[in-house]
Parts: C-alpha cells; structure tokens; sequence
C-alpha cells in the first residue's frame, strides 16, 4: 500500500521567516495531495490540496508543490505568524483493500513560531 | 452551516469492555471516514461509509466495526478492548466518496483504556 513519509517531526523558525514542509510518496497513481493543520484540541483543517495536473499551488502565505516525477510535495508557509504554531499533516490518495481510494497521511510535523 | 460533530469527546473505560463512538456529519455530507491518531503513528485510516455501505477499510482487527445510518451519522464500535485501542478517534465527512475529496474532520473522541 501507499507509504508517505514526512520531515522534519519538528520545526522551530523565527517569526516572519519561511517554514517548509516535505513528504515523499510510494505509489505513483496518487493524484490528490492535501495539507491538514491541527490545532490542540481541534481535529485536522484542510490548509490547502494540489491534484497531480498542477505543479504548485498558492494560497495567500501558503503554497504546495508537487513533483510527480520524484515522489516528493512540499507545503512552504512564508511570513510565519504565531498562529502557524500546529501539528501540520500531508496525505496522498491511495488504493485501499476493497480498491477504493483513501487518503494515507503522514506522521506530522510540529511547527512553532518563535516570536 | 454545522461542523462535524463527534460525541462523546472524552471516553474512559477498562480492558475487556466495549465503546460505542457517534458522528455527525456536516448537512449533506454523504461519506463519514474514520481515523485513530495516536503520537507514535499519526493518523490511521480505520473505515469509510457511503450511503450505508461500507466502501473502504484499513488494516485494523474485527473489533473494530462501523456502520452508517439513512441521515449519514455514523457510529464506530470497538470491542474487547484493550490497552493499545487508547487513542483519539476521527471522523471525517465528505460530500462524495473515495480517496480525492476534502474531509472535514470533527475534534475526535479521546478514549483512554485502563
């Protein structure tokens, strides 16, 4: 089945500065790459998605690329403020058991803004 | 327009017993998805209903079970539990089904096992 694997576990970056997120991904059929933030207490929140048509995606202070040809998509969040402090998940479509698609997340990445 | 509503969102029981988690998804959402998170493994994908039907499921035991009634809310049920089953259990909706839609997540139930 579909691995995804995500760096760093953890990042610290100083108010104002860019963070950036990375994920690599098994199975090459994949075609849809959403980014969650969670919040304490909160469940995840689409951030923003990119579908394998697209290269990169921007929304505001945040982006996404995606290259299909190795694997990898990155969220990259510019101007960081104290409220990007949050648990920050990728996910990849993938086939599951009865052959449907699902979505396989990442372990995560705890981001904190130092102000 | 409501969120996704997950009840309860604390649960506390012991090994051997059973629990029963409820979800409601957001009005008109037709696909409620299940998720375990734990801190060692991140979010694990358990089942996913459609209309009643139950069209995709993870790698978890047969304790693990779920169903989907004709209003979309969905409940999940784990039985015989045991120590390793504490964690925080999702549940996503979406409007359409499978593995390229946007889910929205609830805020989870918190189980703890003793």
């Amino acid at each position: 089945g579909e691995n995804v694997e995500q760096h760093p576990s953890t990042l610290s970056v100083q108010e104002g500065d860019s963070a950036v997120i990375k994920c690599t991904y098994s199975d090459s059929a994949s075609n849809y790459f959403p980014w969650y933030k969670q919040e304490l207490g909160k469940g995840p929140q689409l951030i923003i998605d990119i579908r394998s048509n697209v290269g990169e995606k921007k929304d505001q202070r945040i982006a996404v690329t995606l290259n299909k040809t190795a694997k990898h998509f990155s969220l990259h969040i510019t101007e960081t403020q104290p409220e990007d402090s949050a648990v920050y998940f990728c996910a990849a479509s993938s086939r599951a058991n009865f052959g449907n698609e699902k979505l396989t997340f990442g372990t995560g990445t705890r981001l904190t803004i130092i102000p | 327009k409501a969120g996704v509503t997950q009840t309860p969102r604390y649960l506390i029981k012991t090994r051997g017993q059973q629990v029963t988690l409820s979800c409601s998804p957001i009005s008109g959402h037709r696909s409620v998805s299940w998720y375990q998170q734990t801190p060692g493994q991140g979010l694990q994908f358990l089942f996913e209903y459609f209309s009643e039907t139950q069209r995709n499921k993870g790698n978890f035991p047969g304790r693990f079970s779920g169903r989907q009634f004709s209003n979309s809310r969905s409940e999940m049920n784990v039985s015989t539990l045991e120590l390793g089953d504490s964690a925080l259990y999702l549940c996503a909706s979406s409007w359409g089904t499978g593995g390229n839609e946007k889910l929205f997540f609830g805020s989870g139930t918190q189980l703890s096992v003793l």
